[in-house]
């Protein structure tokens, strides 16, 4: 079974300022390895799939990056709405189930 | 635009069952993988189980084997998930989500619906 973790658990970081989050799977996962967005009392959202490929509608801000075992999401400058949680995934050609990291929360400092 | 309802969530004690649905529309219900994923209070996403396009293929997490049943109807867009046995750990929002399948790296979820919200107590 693949454990997925992420670091920190918390991140404060000012507006404007850039922002890095890590993830590592257990074993290489190649670049089956998404990154979402949640929101307080929201449902999650969509970032990045295939490790660095932004999904539909998601600003240039956020890029992802990564391979194998270790993976990397960049939010070059925050704003006020990406203040949330964010997640890992990693998938599967088949069948497909999913595990997730534990998450990042992105705070104001 | 892909839309996703979830219904059927609500209060049952322990021991009890409970079916949830999640509506879909704005794609061809019928050609996407779909998948349920929940998230106890205050904690993270756990996937709980998934069924191919047909339905013919489900698969389940281990905590839930034996104990959930994942289905679907594609004349009515409609995916559901039969819970029995339920016990205060399987307290959480339930996420209907949609299994996108990408040709290099496979499977991931690309949409999710807002969640409904099982609670086991007595």
């Amino acid at each position: 079974e693949i454990v997925m973790t992420q670091s920190p658990a918390t991140l404060s970081v000012s507006p404007g300022e850039r922002a890095t989050l890590s993830c590592r799977a257990s074993q290489s996962v190649s670049s089956n390895l998404a990154w979402y967005q949640q929101k307080p009392g929201q449902a999650p959202r969509l970032l990045i799939f295939g490790a660095s490929t932004r999904a539909t509608g998601i600003p240039a801000r956020f890029s992802g990056s990564g391979s194998g075992t270790e993976f990397t999401l960049t939010i070059s400058s925050l704003q006020s709405e990406d203040f949330a949680v964010y997640y890992c995934q990693q998938y599967n050609k088949w069948p497909p189930s999913f595990t997730f990291g534990p998450g990042t929360k992105v705070d104001i400092k | 635009e892909v839309q996703l309802v979830e219904s059927g969530g609500g209060l049952v004690q322990p021991g009890g069952s409970l079916r949830l649905s999640c509506a879909a529309s704005g794609f061809i219900f019928g050609t996407y993988a779909m998948s349920w994923v929940r998230q106890a209070p205050g904690k993270g996403l756990k996937w709980v189980s998934s069924l191919s396009g047909s339905g013919t293929s489900t698969y389940y997490a281990d905590s839930v084997k034996g104990q959930f049943t994942i289905s679907r109807d594609n004349s009515k867009n409609t995916l559901y998930l039969q819970m029995n046995s339920l016990r205060a750990e399987d307290t959480a929002v339930y996420y209907c989500a949609r299994a996108n399948y990408d040709t290099l790296t496979g499977y991931y979820i690309d949409y999710w619906g807002q969640g409904t919200l099982v609670t086991v107590s007595s």
